[in-house]
Formats: C-alpha cells, structure tokens, sequence
C-alpha cells in the first residue's frame, strides 16, 4: 500500500550545492511529512507541510506542497557533508498512520 | 527531548527461536508503532497501538504479534523466528494531539540476524 513515492532513489552532489528531491502520492492527505535517516539509525522527523500551506522552510529547508499534483518537493540548499542521509516523505492512511516512501539517498561529497 | 529506547541494537537469533524487542517511550504518546525496514522496500508498518492494550494490524503482520500493557511500553514477539524475518526493525510513538500532533518520533532501531 506504498502511498508516496520519492524521486531520484538516489542524487549525489558536492558540498555547498542545493540538493532537491521530490515525493508523489496517490489520495488526497491533510498533509505530508518529510524525515531524514542516517545510516543505520532511526529516522528523525524535519518538517510537517499541511495542505492549505504551499510552501514550508525550517533553517536549510524547503518544502513545497502542490495538491493539485500530488507532489511535494524538499529543497536542502548549501549542503554539507552532514547532510548524508536518506530522506524519506509519509503521507497520513488512517487518523495516526502514515506510510513512508522508500527514499532519497543523498550524498553529499565535500 | 522524546526518547524511544529500542531494547538492542543487534541480535542474533536461530530459526525457530521465540524473539522479544522492546521499546520504551518516556513521552506518554499514545501511540506506538512497529515498522521493519528492508532494502529497496522502505519502512513497513507491522503493527500499531493507540492505545494500552489496544493493536491494530499494519500491512505485514503475519508472523509477529505485540503486546502494551503499559504506555510506555510497545513489544513485538516473533513467535518463531525464520530466516526471513532478518530485516531492521523500528519502533515509533506520536501523540494525539499537541503541537507535535501525528509526528512519530523513531527508536535507533534493532538489526536483526535469523540465522
């Protein structure tokens, strides 16, 4: 029952360039979450993008929210090394579960 | 800062083997989650608790079942572990309500071997 879909799986860039990825979904949601995953551990929640807003930032991050196309896009601008990380988008099935894409592996080359 | 204590961070088991992981969250979220994650297949939802002593199915729930008998506190039993059940497992909790409403706050996970 995958719901969001990101794209590319994976995107390798050098230090100080923006990195963007993008996550489709099928149904309509009340809103979309993006988290991030380093190797090997958990995942930890960035930003949560609700569907009357079109536009989000939080530090480096922007996400963006188009309804009308079922996609959501998180922008990591003047990446760093630390940056790293798998990125992953859940979309809401049911009152409290989401389900999560399969990922963004991101490398970022310093 | 919420803290989800996932009880290992690797183990090693035999097939056939009755296997225990446990998660502890110090938030009082009332809800928990249970996920696998596998290779290309991202993160699969096993089994959910809303509440304690309440359990909802996820989508791959065959060969696990959980127990909550207190909050805090979400267990994933693989009654008989198989070789297929080798897989990262991941615990979570959200509240219902707040200004953290439905954000799920994730364990550092148990790496799982069933040889």
């Amino acid at each position: 029952s995958q719901q969001g879909e990101e794209d590319p799986q994976a995107l390798s860039i050098q230090e100080g360039e923006n990195a963007t990825m993008n996550c489709s979904y099928k149904t309509s949601i009340n809103n979309l979450q993006w988290y991030r995953q380093n190797s090997g551990r958990g995942l930890v929640h960035l930003i949560l993008i609700r569907s009357n807003e079109r536009e989000k930032h939080s530090g480096r991050l922007r996400v963006t929210l188009d309804t009308s196309k079922k996609s959501s896009s998180l922008l990591i601008t003047a990446s760093r090394a630390a940056d790293t990380a798998s990125y992953f988008c859940a979309t809401p099935s049911g009152t409290y579960k989401y389900i999560f894409g399969t990922g963004t592996r991101l490398k970022v080359l310093a | 800062d919420v803290k989800v204590t996932q009880s290992s961070r690797y183990l090693v088991k035999r097939t056939g083997e009755k296997v225990f992981l446990e998660c502890v969250q110090d938030m009082d979220h009332e809800n928990m989650f249970w996920y696998r994650q596998d290779p290309g297949l991202g993160l699969r939802l096993i089994y959910f608790s809303y509440d304690v002593k309440m359990k909802e199915k996820g989508d791959i729930p065959e060969g696990y079942s959980v127990s909550r008998e207190k909050k805090e506190r979400f267990s994933l039993i693989l009654e008989s572990a198989s070789t297929n059940q080798t897989s990262m497992y991941l615990c979570a909790s959200s509240p219902t309500g707040g200004l953290t409403k439905n954000i799920q706050y994730f364990g550092a996970g148990t790496r799982l071997s069933v040889l």
